[in-house]
């Protein structure tokens, strides 16, 4: 099945710079490539998505990449705020998910912006 | 909307007591998934559904079962607990369609001692 892999698991950085989170994964048929935010006591919240057929995405101070040759992904948060400490996640859906299009999950990173 | 729902937030069982989680959702969404959050691990499918009275299983359905007799409810249920389903449980809605975006409840935090 499909195997992602997350780095790095906890990443501090001060307020305004940048952050970088990266997955790689394994199913080269994989398509779909979403990042969740999970706040402290909360449930995953999709924050930005990228298909198969575009190697970037940008949505304000939030974007992302995919290397389909090299089966990986990134997230970049740039000037980031406090509000921006949390879990993220990357995911994506293998080519065998069937018709619920299941997620299969990276392992998270704790971000942590320090003021 | 209160969107999806799930109860209880806390609870703490004792080895081979059973329980069962509870989530429902008023968004009309077809596709519902149970997952668990343990430490570092990101989060594993249990269950899932596709619509009402069609449920099957994910990556790691052992000790649990699940049933979806209506659109707005997917109960999960715990047999015989044992320490390691000690979790936070997420249950999870999505509309029909490839890329759309699932939502999250708020997560129910089990201890199983």
């Amino acid at each position: 099945g499909e195997n992602v892999e997350q780095h790095p698991s906890t990443l501090s950085v001060q307020e305004g710079d940048s952050a970088v989170i990266k997955c790689t994964y394994s199913d080269s048929a994989s398509n779909y490539f979403p990042w969740y935010k999970q706040e402290l006591g909360k449930g995953p919240q999709l924050i930005i998505d990228i298909r198969s057929n575009v190697g970037e995405k940008k949505d304000q101070r939030i974007a992302v990449t995919l290397n389909k040759t090299a089966k990986h992904f990134s997230l970049h948060i740039t000037e980031t705020q406090p509000e921006d400490s949390a879990v993220y996640f990357c995911a994506t859906i293998p080519a065998g998910a069937g018709s619920a299009r299941q997620l299969t999950f990276g392992s998270g990173t704790q971000l942590t912006v320090l003021p | 909307n209160a969107g999806v729902t799930q109860t209880p937030k806390f609870r703490i069982l004792k080895i081979g007591q059973s329980m069962t989680l509870q989530c429902t959702q008023d968004m009309n969404h077809n596709y519902m998934y149970w997952y668990r959050q343990d430490p570092g691990m990101g989060l594993k499918l249990i269950y899932y559904s596709v619509g009402a009275g069609i449920t099957d299983k994910g990556e790691v359905p052992n000790g649990y079962n699940v049933s979806r007799s209506t659109t707005e409810d997917f109960p999960l249920r715990l047999e015989l607990a044992a320490p390691s389903q000690t979790s936070v449980y997420f249950c999870a809605t999505k509309t029909s369609g490839r890329y759309n975006e699932q939502f999250f409840g708020p997560g129910t935090r089990l201890t199983v001692l």
